[in-house]
């Protein structure tokens, strides 16, 4: 597809499991970013692939959040032992760093309840 | 620091009505300004976008945003509302001072009186 696609939409789990969500980019999009929304707030930063430089994990908010890349293709966000205040909307978008400005294409998210 | 400020938490308007929705950042030289959309149940879309030039910037929908750099601003304007403009928006600024990430704002909610 010509979008950033994202799967699941929806995840509902319990607390303690552990979740993996995954980031399809645009084909040809070099920066891939993670962000989360929780109910009624605005966009956090988790985090930021570059083509093969080291990501940029400063958003992550603990240990239990981690993040890979295959090259410049698919991300998966993996969230360990899942708690009550880790339900948001997860959000991934790329963008084409070469051009010189950041311009993200977003996915449709994934809506993850903890229970 | 790098901060991005959206002062209206909540706006309503009545449908036909102009519309203006703030946006002041703290940033470096060089902003890249952006204005996003979020409708309700959908995703993120790019509503406009300034990066050089002509300080009045035209978008989707009938949006237009100003860059106003002395007063480190870049506000959203519609002359006339739809129903269908209720969403969330957000603005952001991004470039070359915080390696091309962007710097996101809280959002304002903008709600459509019949």
């Amino acid at each position: 597809g010509a979008g950033v696609s994202q799967s699941p939409s929806n995840k509902v789990t319990e607390k303690g499991k552990d979740v993996e969500l995954r980031c399809d980019p645009i084909s040809g999009h070099t920066a891939l970013y993670w962000y989360r929304q929780r109910l009624g707030q605005g966009l956090e930063f988790l985090i930021y692939f570059q083509g093969n430089s080291a990501p940029d994990k400063s958003g992550l908010p603990s240990d239990r959040f981690s993040a890979e890349r295959t090259g410049e293709s698919v991300s998966t966000l993996t969230i360990q032992r899942t708690q009550q205040e880790d339900s948001a909307v997860y959000l991934c978008a790329s963008s084409i760093r070469e051009l010189g400005y950041n311009e993200q294409f977003f996915g449709p998210g994934t809506r993850l309840t903890v229970l | 620091a790098q901060s991005v400020t959206q002062p209206d938490i909540h706006i309503t308007v009545s449908e036909g009505a102009s519309l203006e929705l703030r946006c002041n950042y703290s940033y470096g030289a060089t902003p890249y300004l952006f204005w996003y959309v979020q409708s309700p149940g959908q995703g993120l879309q790019l509503l406009l976008k300034y990066f050089s030039g002509d300080t009045l910037v035209q978008g989707i929908k009938g949006f237009e945003a100003e860059f106003k750099r002395s007063q480190s601003s870049f506000n959203l304007r519609k002359p006339s509302v739809h129903w269908s403009d209720a969403a969330e928006y957000f603005c952001a600024v991004g470039g070359p001072d915080s390696n091309y990430q962007l710097i996101w704002g809280a959002g304002t909610k903008l709600i459509i009186k019949p």
